[in-house]
């Protein structure tokens, strides 16, 4: 299995709700991340777990929760966000010891809609 | 971290062999140079990766030389569904610490 899945596909939520996105891999990568991805811009790196902790945030706004349950599951907490913050969220995943080469695997991404 | 120059885009022909290279000037001795495909509304895909000279693939070919400084990926007989946007990503999650940032990239637009 070599396939990284992302759930939903697709979220409208208003500026009031509270919802989240899921990332779920099961190739033993102990690396995950999430990244952001405007139109016709490169993907924006927001956060990234190594060994189930958070190992780097590139300075997101809280509005953004990570959460990581366990090795196979990454989740992305979402509140109180703007109009601004739609974009497509990509989760990937890498193996993330020994002789990692840096190859990401990516899921297809969730296409959030703030109204 | 090294950081990546692309050409913004380029145009080919069905066909045609593409070339598209990659600077990265500051590359570190561990690092690996990958490459990535994206379409529309859809995550990167793996294509190559490579560390010096040559390596070939079904789909691609990734030619380094040997300082390094620079890569150029190879796609032979495009057809329009390789139009897409490339990127090139020069990291090592070792010493980079998982920081894979991406690049502006190049999009190709193959034409009939």
């Amino acid at each position: 299995d070599t396939e990284v899945t992302q759930t939903p596909k697709h979220l409208v939520m208003g500026m009031t709700n509270k919802k989240s996105l899921k990332c779920e891999q099961h190739m033993g990568h102990r690396a995950m991340y999430w990244y952001k991805q405007k139109a016709k811009k490169p993907p924006e790196l927001m956060f990234v777990y190594s060994y189930e902790k958070l190992s780097i945030n590139e300075s997101v706004p809280s509005r953004f929760s990570p959460e990581c349950p366990n090795s196979s599951l990454l989740n992305l907490h979402l509140h109180a966000l703007q109009p601004e913050d739609s974009a497509l969220y990509l989760c990937a995943s890498t193996q993330g010891r020994g002789e990692d080469t840096g190859e990401l695997f990516f899921g297809e991404g969730s296409r959030l809609t703030v109204l | 971290l090294a950081k990546t120059t692309q050409p913004i885009s380029m145009d080919s022909y069905e066909g045609q062999e593409v070339n598209i290279t990659c600077s990265h000037n500051n590359i570190a001795t561990n690092d690996y140079i990958t490459w990535y495909q994206q379409f529309p509304s859809q995550g990167p895909r793996f294509i190559i990766q490579g560390y010096k000279t040559k390596v070939t693939n079904e789909v691609a070919s990734l030619f380094i030389p040997a300082d390094r400084k620079s890569s150029t990926l190879s796609l032979p007989r495009v057809s329009l569904s390789d139009t897409a946007v490339y990127y090139c990503l020069v990291d090592n999650f070792n010493t980079n610490a998982g920081k894979s940032t991406f690049g502006d990239g190049t999009t190709l637009t193959v034409k009939p």
